[in-house]
């Protein structure tokens, strides 16, 4: 099993959409959890950090259920420029800190 | 400031071949890791290095080596190159190793294997 698993889509949306993406992970010693943004060819950059409580920037949403160990990113009034891969990464402090991505989930966004 | 820096960008090299891929962190970071990311995957972690030594490895053959310089950059070495190697490799940095700072990413080396 891997350590973290998401859907790997792709997911086809027309503009101003809402979807929403889930992950799951193995891991429960794992301390911090994060969303990242791949475009084609790029490098991964951060979207955003995610927190037990919730947390929310802009038209995104992030959520984390520990006792589930589940992780979901929600992206309301999608845009074309929305259009990357998205990674679900949680980063374990007693494996040194490394990040351990999942597969990553295709969005595509369409006019 | 710069930001992460990675060279090459691309290259093509023959199967059983060497290759060796450079990397210099951002500004005030003193920790290196590097990652290979195979077509339609996510990022694997390879190793880290910090104070010039490997501190963690991922799930690698010994194939796969680096080194950090007294400055801070690193190398990353495959030797005997297989087609399965063929993937972006990804360098990051960050302050301290094992702590809660932020990671950045370089735009990667794209290395392909024929």
């Amino acid at each position: 099993r891997k350590e973290v698993e998401q859907d790997p889509g792709p997911f086809n949306v027309p503009e101003g959409a809402t979807v929403a993406f889930n992950c799951t992970y193995s891991n429960s010693a794992s301390q911090s959890f994060f969303w990242y943004r791949q475009d084609c060819r790029k490098e991964p950059k951060l979207l955003m950090s995610v927190y037990s409580s919730g947390n929310e920037d802009g038209r995104f949403t992030a959520q984390l259920n520990r006792a589930s160990q589940y992780i979901s990113l929600l992206i309301r009034d999608s845009k074309l420029s929305d259009s990357a891969t998205y990674l679900c990464v949680v980063r374990s402090y007693n494996q040194g800190g490394k990040l351990i991505f999942g597969q990553g989930t295709e969005l595509s966004v369409k006019p | 400031d710069a930001g992460v820096t990675q060279s090459p960008t691309h290259l093509i090299k023959t199967r059983g071949q060497q290759v060796t891929l450079r990397c210099s962190p951002k500004s005030g970071h003193d920790t290196v890791s590097w990652y290979q990311q195979a077509l339609g995957q996510g990022p694997q972690f390879i190793f880290q290095y910090y104070e010039e030594e490997e501190r963690q490895r991922g799930n690698f053959p010994d194939r796969f080596s680096g080194h950090q310089f007294p400055n801070y950059s690193s190398e990353l070495n495959v030797n005997a190159l297989l087609l399965g190697d063929s993937a972006l490799y990804l360098c990051a940095s960050s302050y301290t190793e094992n702590s809660g700072n932020t990671i950045y990413f370089g735009e990667g080396s794209w290395l392909t294997v024929v």
